[in-house]
This record gives C-alpha cells, structure tokens and sequence, in this order.
C-alpha cells in the first residue's frame, strides 16, 4: 500500500535549520506531487509548497518564500524539506502528503492523499 | 481573496445530521477536498472531486457546493465521527493550496 514515513522528531535553536525526510513507497515516486503542511500545536493547518519529484520544479507559499527548500532523492523515493532562520513561531507538527487530482468539465480537483505520520519540530533556546 | 473560512465549532447529537460549511473566492473555480484530523492523527482525506469518498469512508460523508461555499454533510453522525474538518482547495490564482480555518464537530 502507499506509505509516506518521515523522519523523527527534531529540536533546533532559533536562527539554526532543520530538514525533515518523507521517504515513499508503495506508487512510482516521480508521478505525484508531494506538498508540505505544518500545524502548530492546537492551530489549524497551513500549506508550505509542492515539489514535483519527477522535475525538481517547486512551489512556496509566500509566507515561506526565502526560507524553505523542498529537495528529493528519487534513488531513494525520498523528499525532503528544509525550512531555515527558525522562530520559535515554527515550533509545529510538519506534514508531507502525496498530490492526486484531475480536472473535469472545466473544474479541477486536488486532493492530498496518503499523508506522512508527521514530525515535531521544536524550536526552543 | 486566498482565505477559506469555516465555522469554528459546531455539535450534534448521536444520530442527527450536521453540515460544515466552508467559504471562499476560489471554490468558485476549484472543487473543495474535505479532510477528517482526530488528536495525535494525520489528516485523513474525507471527499474530494465533486462528491467522492475514498475507500473507508462511510456513505453518511457528503460534499456539496453552490458559488463560492462548499459544504460537508455528515448524515446521522456517529461518536467517532467527533473531530476536526478542514477544507481544502486551491488559491484563487490556481498555482498553491489553501486550507480552510477548521471545524471542530462535537457529537453529543
């Protein structure tokens, strides 16, 4: 079955970096997007970007611009996100999820599906 | 506007039937994808498209929209239906992802 596993919990300093993997299997790796969200505890959910893994090409979310890189090792069927100059306002559970969809009639439709376990980020001093 | 808004909570009891709307400039464009997130959990997709369910999901999830809201319809909601719901579509310029603000639906 499709399964997006990511890496561990991380704890990081302000102003240091850290970089979370999402390691696929189960589909062809380079025929789905994969997009990055992030929930801050009790908060709601907020989308990072998209990576297309078969391109490399990427998509940022204004707020990230300039600070977050979505990177992929296809040997491995491996994404990775890379989000510098922490805060502890980026203290949060971040997501990977796998990018379905299809356009019909006009209208297209985009779903993530499976997502990844997610992982801890703690920014602390 | 990029914005999608929800409701911040709403309840129901055992059985009854509950709507979650979620409002936006871009559902007029785009179809509206609903995820289900209990505590500790992942999101789990919930519909997407015009009104599809994944394998898994019970037949009382439902989707509908109409201009710029888009609904989710939980027809006799179940204890374990109790969590939060997000709403998903893209941006009005089509090129990145918005998520909704979130629900919390209670079943009493």
């Amino acid at each position: 079955q499709v399964q997006l596993v990511q890496s561990g919990a991380e704890v990081r300093k302000p102003g240091a970096s850290v970089k979370v993997s999402c390691k696929t299997s189960g589909y062809t790796f380079t025929s789905h997007d994969i997009n990055w969200v992030r929930q801050a505890t009790g908060q709601g959910l907020e989308w990072m970007g998209w990576m297309n893994p078969n391109t490399g090409d990427t998509g940022y979310a204004q707020k990230f611009q300039g600070r977050v890189t979505m990177t992929r090792d296809t040997s491995i069927s491996t994404a990775y996100m890379e989000l510098s100059s922490l805060r502890s306002e980026d203290t949060a559970v971040y997501y990977c999820a796998r990018d379905l969809g299809y356009c019909s009639g006009g209208s297209c439709s985009n779903w993530f599906d499976p997502w990844g376990q997610g992982t801890l980020v703690t920014v602390t001093s | 506007s990029s914005e999608l808004t929800q409701d911040p909570a709403v309840s129901v009891a055992l059985g009854q039937t509950v709507r979650i709307t979620c409002q936006g400039d871009s559902l007029r464009s785009y179809y509206t994808t609903w995820y289900q997130q209990k505590p500790g959990q992942a999101p789990i997709l919930v519909i997407y498209g015009e009104n599809n369910r994944p394998s898994g999901i019970p037949d009382r999830f439902s989707a509908s929209s109409s201009g710029n809201t888009a609904s989710l319809t939980i027809t006799g909601a179940q204890a374990e239906d109790e969590a939060d719901y997000y709403c998903h579509s893209r941006d009005t310029g089509g090129k990145h992802y918005v998520f909704g603000t979130g629900t919390k639906v209670t079943v009493l």
